[in-house]
C-alpha cells in the first residue's frame, strides 16, 4: 500500500461545485503539503502544515481551503469550483528532519477535471 | 518573476550525450537546492540535494551550484532513454520547496 493516498484519483465535476480531495499519510510525517500542477507550470503550493495546529497559504490558495483532521490526514477543499481549477493536484508530506533536507514524498497524484 | 525559473524545453538529446539542466532562483538567502525527476504519469521524486557552492555527483548525475550567481545545474552523463522524464529544480524556502517549471528531457536512442 502506498505511503501517501490520495482520494479521489480522477474526478470530473461542474463549476461551482463543491470538491474535498482527500489526502492520509502513514509515515509519520508531521509536515505535509498540496501542490497543484498545470502543464509547463511545475508544481505550485496550494497550502502547507507543519503540524495539526498550524496551515498556512502557499503560492496559490485564492480558492482553495484546507484541513489538517489528524497528524495523518489532510484535505484540500474547492468551495465553489472553476474551470481553471482544472490540474493534477498532488499531496505531500516530510519529516521535520527531511523538512531541513527538503525531500517530499508525494501521493500518485488526484486529477481533477472542471467542467 | 517567478521565485524559481527553468527553460521548460523540451531538451532533447542522443543517448549517451551529456545533458544540462539549468535552473536560477531569486531569494538570495536560499541554502538548499534540490532536483526532482518526474516521469510521465508519475509523482515527483528525489534525485540530488545540494547545499554548499560547487559540485556535488552521484553517479551519472552532478548537481552544480553557484550562489553568487543564483544558479544551480544538473548534469547527466552518459543519458539513457530511461533519463526521459520531466526534471524539477526545487529551493527550500521557510521549510517549504518552492518548485520551478520543470524542464522535459528526452533522451533519443
Amino acid at each position: 500500500d502506498a505511503d501517501v493516498t490520495q482520494t479521489p484519483r480522477n474526478r470530473i465535476t461542474k463549476t461551482g461545485k463543491r470538491i474535498m480531495l482527500e489526502c492520509s499519510q502513514t509515515k509519520g510525517h508531521d509536515r505535509m503539503y498540496w501542490y497543484r500542477q498545470d502543464p509547463g507550470l511545475g508544481l505550485q503550493l496550494i497550502y502547507y502544515s507543519f503540524d495539526v495546529k498550524d496551515i498556512n497559504k502557499g503560492e496559490i490558495s485564492d480558492g482553495y481551503s484546507v484541513s489538517r483532521q489528524a497528524q495523518a490526514k489532510f484535505s484540500l477543499s474547492l468551495e465553489s469550483a472553476i474551470p481553471n481549477q482544472t490540474a493534477l493536484y498532488f499531496c505531500a508530506t516530510s519529516d521535520k528532519g527531511q523538512g531541513y533536507t527538503g525531500e517530499l514524498f508525494f501521493g500518485e497524484g488526484s486529477r481533477l477535471t472542471v467542467l | 518573476q517567478k521565485e524559481v525559473e527553468q527553460n521548460s524545453g523540451p531538451l532533447s538529446v542522443p543517448e549517451g550525450a551529456i545533458a544540462s539542466l539549468n535552473c536560477t532562483y531569486s531569494d538570495r538567502v536560499s541554502q538548499s537546492f534540490f532536483w526532482y525527476r518526474q516521469y510521465s504519469g508519475k509523482s515527483p521524486e528525489l534525485i540530488m540535494s545540494i547545499y554548499s557552492n560547487g559540485d556535488k555527483e552521484d553517479g551519472r548525475f552532478t548537481a552544480q551550484l553557484n550562489k553568487a550567481s543564483q544558479y544551480v545545474s544538473l548534469l547527466i552523463r552518459d543519458s539513457q532513454p530511461s533519463d526521459s522524464a520531466t526534471y524539477l529544480c526545487a529551493v527550500k524556502n521557510g521549510g517549504k520547496l518552492i518548485f520551478g517549471q520543470g524542464t522535459e528531457l528526452s533522451v533519443k536512442p
